[in-house]
């Protein structure tokens, strides 16, 4: 089952403009982390930020996460056309049973016109 | 230092039968993690192997199985497909436990006739 929600499903904006996405949880989480997917590849790690950090910066990348809240943000600063690409977020919470899981998001689709 | 590879890359199978699907972590992480993409469901995980024991499974039926070997690479199998099964695999490793940062691999994409 789908932990994570983004928001919005589909996003199209101008070279150089900022983008941002969302996304929403449900349960108690240790951390939440961002992916980004180039069409039907495989996922390319972005960023990570634990349940005790607030915002973290990552070159054109900043993340937010309110745990008050359950969401985080995900903002890309003066985008580029090689920033078009599907972005996901994954939170890790326990599962029970000794063990944590990983649970992915449906993704923001992310265009970005040159 | 090489990154997480899956073999093959591309497979075409009929209903019935099965597929077992190989990948080959990063040297030195000893998690991988199996998940299955859909345009439908999203990523969904299906099971985490660290160490050759299968430690955490997701909500998927008993056909799908996977194991482990001694030096970390992982299979899954799947047997009587069905269409539904058609799908990107996705295989991702990490150092110690699957919800730190994941290193995927590109995948390998199985269409059920």
């Amino acid at each position: 089952s789908q932990q994570g929600e983004e928001d919005p499903q589909a996003l199209s904006i101008q070279e150089g403009e900022n983008a941002t996405m969302n996304c929403s949880y449900k349960t108690s989480i240790n951390n939440l982390q961002w992916y980004r997917q180039n069409s039907g590849r495989g996922l390319v790690h972005l960023i990570l930020i634990r349940s005790n950090e607030r915002e973290k910066h990552s070159g054109r990348l900043r993340v937010t996460l309110d745990t008050s809240k359950k969401s985080s943000s995900l903002l890309i600063t003066a985008s580029r056309a090689a920033d078009t690409a599907s972005y996901f977020c994954a939170t890790a919470a326990y599962s029970g049973a000794g063990s944590y899981q990983l649970t992915f998001g449906k993704g923001t689709k992310l265009s970005v016109i040159p | 230092k090489a990154g997480v590879t899956q073999t093959p890359r591309y497979l075409i199978k009929t209903r019935g039968q099965q597929v077992t699907l190989s990948c080959s972590p990063i040297s030195g992480h000893r998690s991988v993690s199996w998940y299955q993409q859909t345009p439908g469901q999203g990523l969904q995980f299906l099971f985490e192997y660290f160490s050759e024991t299968q430690r955490n499974k997701g909500n998927f039926p008993g056909r799908f199985s996977g194991r482990q070997f001694s030096n970390s690479r992982s299979e899954m199998n799947v047997s009587t497909l069905e269409l539904g099964d058609s799908a990107l695999y996705l295989c991702a490793s990490s150092w110690t436990i699957n919800t730190d940062t994941q290193y995927f691999g590109p995948g390998t994409r199985l269409t059920v006739l």
